[in-house]
């Protein structure tokens, strides 16, 4: 199975820093990864899928980047909107499956 | 507008065995495949089973295959979780998701399974 892995599993920072999350494969995904975020008590939203694209309706300040084993999710001036926890996941064909990491959570200082 | 609900969630003893259902609206229902998601209380996303379009091909995370079965009604547009044998650590939010390519762009607003005595 491929396993995901984020980093930082948390981080605070101030309203207009840029934020920058991370996201590791086990082993080589191509372009197959998505980030969602999730505010408290509220349903996970896609922001970005295929690594860089994103989705309708989300704010530019978001953005993507990756391909094979590491990717990484940009939040360009943080808003106190963005306090939430993004989870990465992937899909691997040869089974198939799908695997989500462990989530970061953002929080503003 | 797409809309996603669940229902069917509740208490249940371990070893007991429940249904979730979820109804969808607003898109072309055979045309898309569908997943379940779960939510542990305070924990991560967790994907559980996915069916596809047709219905034809299901698939499932190693920890509920052979307990539980997904399925589907594309006359009805009703998506299904029967979920039996459930243990403590299947309670979650269960949430029943629409897929784009390969990834989940509508989630249901959840239906909560408490498995505990």
């Amino acid at each position: 199975d491929i396993q995901m892995t984020q980093s930082p599993s948390s981080l605070s920072a101030s309203v207009g820093d840029r934020v920058t999350i991370t996201c590791r494969a086990s082993q080589g995904i191509s372009n197959f990864l998505a980030w969602y975020q999730q505010k408290p008590g509220k349903l996970p939203k896609l922001l970005i899928y295929a690594a860089s694209t994103l989705q309708s309706g989300v704010p530019s300040r978001f953005s993507g980047s990756g391909s094979g084993t590491d990717f990484t999710l940009t939040i360009n001036s943080l808003q106190p909107e963005d306090v939430a926890t993004y989870y990465c996941q992937t899909y691997n064909s040869a089974l198939p499956t799908w695997t989500f990491g462990q989530g970061t959570k953002v929080e503003i200082k | 507008e797409v809309q996603l609900l669940e229902s069917g969630g509740g208490l249940i003893q371990p070893g007991g065995s429940l249904r979730l259902s979820c109804a969808a609206s607003g898109f072309i229902f055979h045309n898309y495949p569908l997943t379940w998601v779960r939510q542990a209380p305070g924990k991560g996303l967790e994907w559980v089973s996915t069916i596809s379009g047709s219905g034809g091909s299901t698939y499932y995370v190693d920890s509920v295959k052979g307990r539980f079965t997904i399925s589907r009604d594309n006359s009805k547009n009703m998506l299904y979780l029967q979920m039996n044998s459930l243990r403590a650590e299947d309670t979650a939010i269960y949430y029943c998701t629409k897929h784009l390519l390969y990834y989940f762009d509508y989630w249901g607003q959840g239906a909560l399974v408490t498995v505990s005595s």
